[in-house]
């Protein structure tokens, strides 16, 4: 079945410690996203990418890092830079235009 | 910046009542607006894709409506249900962007 799979589901990282998420999808989208989401708030996006090694910042792009080396796959880097990284993150992927995204089950990330 | 808001934040109904809430977006630069409900332990799904000022869009016990002009899509429940309870959220998007608003968390009691 096509779907668009995040791992892992949870994550622990010490401080000081850079951690990768990993975004797959079988969709056959050109577009991806990583959002991240707070208790209370929305979906803030992070970084998009519309096409294979192309990326744009989103609202809230600072100490996180991206790479769109193939059309599949779209992770996410959650870096030391990252001073408040414990959060819940979605990644989700689209056709280009105003097409629904489609969502993974997302990643919880926690600071030990 | 783009400045989408929903309300109410939440809402508590009772098994069978009929329920609405709103969107509200930018009335410049609209290209089309989504909504998509968001149950606990499951990822969000599409209900709808909005494009047209006037838009009617229906899916069983759901709908929605598009007014471009003034900024606003109201999304209706017919008959709520328990399974019904989930975070229904609404994204604007324009030329260059797009936003999610923060939700309205749905609750329907049986």
């Amino acid at each position: 079945d096509g779907g668009i799979t995040q791992s892992p589901k949870y994550l622990f990282r010490k401080e000081g410690q850079n951690v990768t998420l990993s975004c797959e999808q079988n969709l056959n989208h050109d577009a991806m996203y990583w959002y991240r989401q707070d208790p209370g708030q929305g979906l803030r996006l992070i970084y998009y990418s519309q096409i294979v090694n192309d990326f744009q910042k989103g609202d809230i792009a600072e100490g996180y890092s991206v790479s769109r080396e193939k059309k599949e796959s779209f992770p996410l880097t959650v870096t030391s830079a990252q001073k408040n990284p414990t959060a819940f993150y979605l990644c989700a992927s689209s056709h280009q235009g105003a097409q629904p995204q489609h969502f993974g089950d997302g990643t919880r990330l926690s600071i030990l | 910046i783009l400045n989408v808001e929903q309300s109410p934040q939440s809402l508590h109904v009772q098994e069978g009542d009929s329920t609405n809430f709103t969107c509200s977006f930018p009335s410049s630069n609209f290209y089309a607006l989504h909504w998509y409900r968001w149950e606990t332990a499951k990822s969000p799904e599409a209900l709808f894709v909005m494009t047209l000022n006037g838009d009617e869009k229906k899916k069983g016990r759901i709908s929605a409506t598009l007014n471009t002009k003034e900024g606003y899509s109201y999304l209706y429940i017919k008959g709520s249900q328990p399974e019904d309870s989930a975070t229904y959220l609404c994204a604007f998007i324009d030329n260059n962007d797009m936003r999610f608003g923060a939700g309205t968390r749905l609750t329907v009691k049986p």
